[in-house]
């Protein structure tokens, strides 16, 4: 079975506040993916890595950025949080080459920022 | 750039009641398509997946969707809900852009 797992489930941080959100898989995928969802948009993607050091930017970018230093671990950082990023934040991989592009989600990080 | 919709925001259904979700995208290209479901408190899992080949798509739990090229659109389908379906519904399509959600609700 896939695992994804993400560093904490609940995360409360103050504004101007340095974050890092912290996610790990365990089936090799060479894609990984940060998603923050919000009711009545939906999933909005933030950042994703198809390589180690390799990144591109989502739909949603600002205020945000992301580290991959090994295959398995990708981390977004939001350098000063504000209250506007309070959101859950949901890791994803997948597989990059073939047809199968099916993501796996890790349970999430519901953070508050006040 | 691609985009997902789905029509409804909100269903509320009754048991046993047939359940239809829509989803239209906008791609000119190859299309890769799925559906995932958020149980309350649960990860994002997928209830199914089109890449190519047979545009009625069978997925777990008796759910169906049927790929209409001709409409850009991927409606998922459930002949008869039960209250264990009560979730949130997603679309998504390849490079990664996901629909804003459908939250289902099914009364017993």
């Amino acid at each position: 079975d896939v695992k994804v797992t993400q560093s904490s489930r609940y995360l409360v941080k103050r504004t101007g506040e340095k974050v890092f959100l912290e996610c790990v898989q365990d089936m090799d995928h060479e894609n990984m993916f940060w998603y923050r969802q919000d009711p009545g948009l939906g999933l909005r993607l933030i950042y994703f890595s198809y390589d180690v050091k390799m990144k591109e930017k989502g739909d949603i970018p600002e205020g945000y950025s992301v580290s991959r230093e090994k295959k398995e671990r990708f981390s977004l950082i939001l350098e000063s949080a504000s209250t506007n990023q309070t959101s859950m934040y949901l890791c994803a991989s997948s597989f990059r080459s073939g047809q199968s592009y099916e993501q796996y989600f890790g349970p999430g990080t519901r953070l508050t920022v006040t | 750039a691609q985009s997902v919709s789905q029509h409804n925001h909100h269903v509320i259904l009754s048991e046993a009641a047939s359940l239809e979700l829509g989803c239209n995208y906008s791609y000119g290209g190859t299309v890769n398509l799925f559906w995932y479901v958020q149980y309350p408190g649960q990860h994002l899992q997928l209830l199914l997946k089109y890449f190519s080949g047979d545009p009625l798509v069978k997925g777990i739990k008796g759910f169906e969707a049927e790929f209409i090229k001709s409409k850009f659109s991927f409606n998922l389908r459930k002949p008869s809900v039960q209250w264990s379906d009560t979730a949130e519904y997603f679309c998504a399509a390849i490079k990664l852009s996901f629909g804003a959600g459908t939250t289902v609700t099914v009364r017993a």
